[in-house]
């Protein structure tokens, strides 16, 4: 089928932890892939993309990279800080249309 | 700087109200999507507006209808609004979608409650 995946949430970090929230996707072909993030009684904001394989997108420190081997994109960080705390989710593109599929979502929370 | 704005950001309805949620953009984006979220399942796709003059059902259309009024308004309408569709609504927008790789924008959303 065509979905996206998400580990399951909620992820509690202390500030300065390292983040990793793992995505992955079936697709026919290679479609776009997304993150996005929700801040409290927001709507989404891009947080960053890629368009193939083997890109690398990258914002804010966050960074992810488009892994056709494994149908994965997983979300990573250095060194978060309390600000990060948000809903973040994975999705991709579905036709032509621009339509997103996206990924139940994970909650992070980090701590001072 | 508006870029994706929904009107309006609360409501409350009794089972059975009829009520229309308005979205307009201003970015010339010729595709335009309403989107529900719901605890643990991320965002579904209602319906979506491809262009200017075309609808098509989402994922989850039952319950809804749409209507593209011109480029900037897509509204979503609730006919007879029923518990199972309390949620929180958004609406987005994208640049064309051939074979499109581009990100949609999004509003801040409605959180309408059905009692």
């Amino acid at each position: 089928g065509n979905s996206v995946t998400q580990m399951e949430g909620p992820v509690t970090l202390s500030e300065e932890a390292f983040l990793t929230i793992n995505c992955t996707y079936t697709a026919t072909g290679y479609p776009s892939l997304f993150w996005y993030v929700q801040y409290p009684g927001e709507g989404l904001q891009l947080l960053l993309k890629a368009t193939k394989a083997d890109d690398k997108g990258s914002n804010k420190g966050f960074e992810a990279t488009y892994r056709k081997e494994t149908t994965s994109f997983h979300l990573e960080k250095g060194s978060v800080q309390v600000s990060d705390s948000a809903v973040y989710f994975c999705a991709r593109i579905s036709g032509n249309t621009g339509k997103l599929i996206f990924g139940q979502g994970t909650t992070l929370q980090v701590k001072p | 700087n508006a870029g994706v704005t929904q009107t309006p950001k609360f409501q409350v309805l009794k089972t059975g109200q009829s009520m229309t949620l308005q979205c307009a953009q201003d970015m010339n984006h010729n595709s335009m999507y309403w989107y529900r979220q719901d605890p643990g399942m991320g965002l579904r796709l209602i319906y979506y507006s491809a262009s200017e003059g075309t609808t098509d059902k989402g994922e989850v259309p039952n319950g809804y209808n749409v209507s593209r009024l011109n480029k900037r308004e897509f509204s979503l309408r609730l006919e007879s609004a029923a518990p199972s569709q309390t949620s929180v609504y958004f609406c987005a927008s994208s640049v064309p979608g051939q074979g499109s790789n581009q990100p949609q924008h999004f509003g801040d959303g409605t959180r309408l409650s059905i009692l």
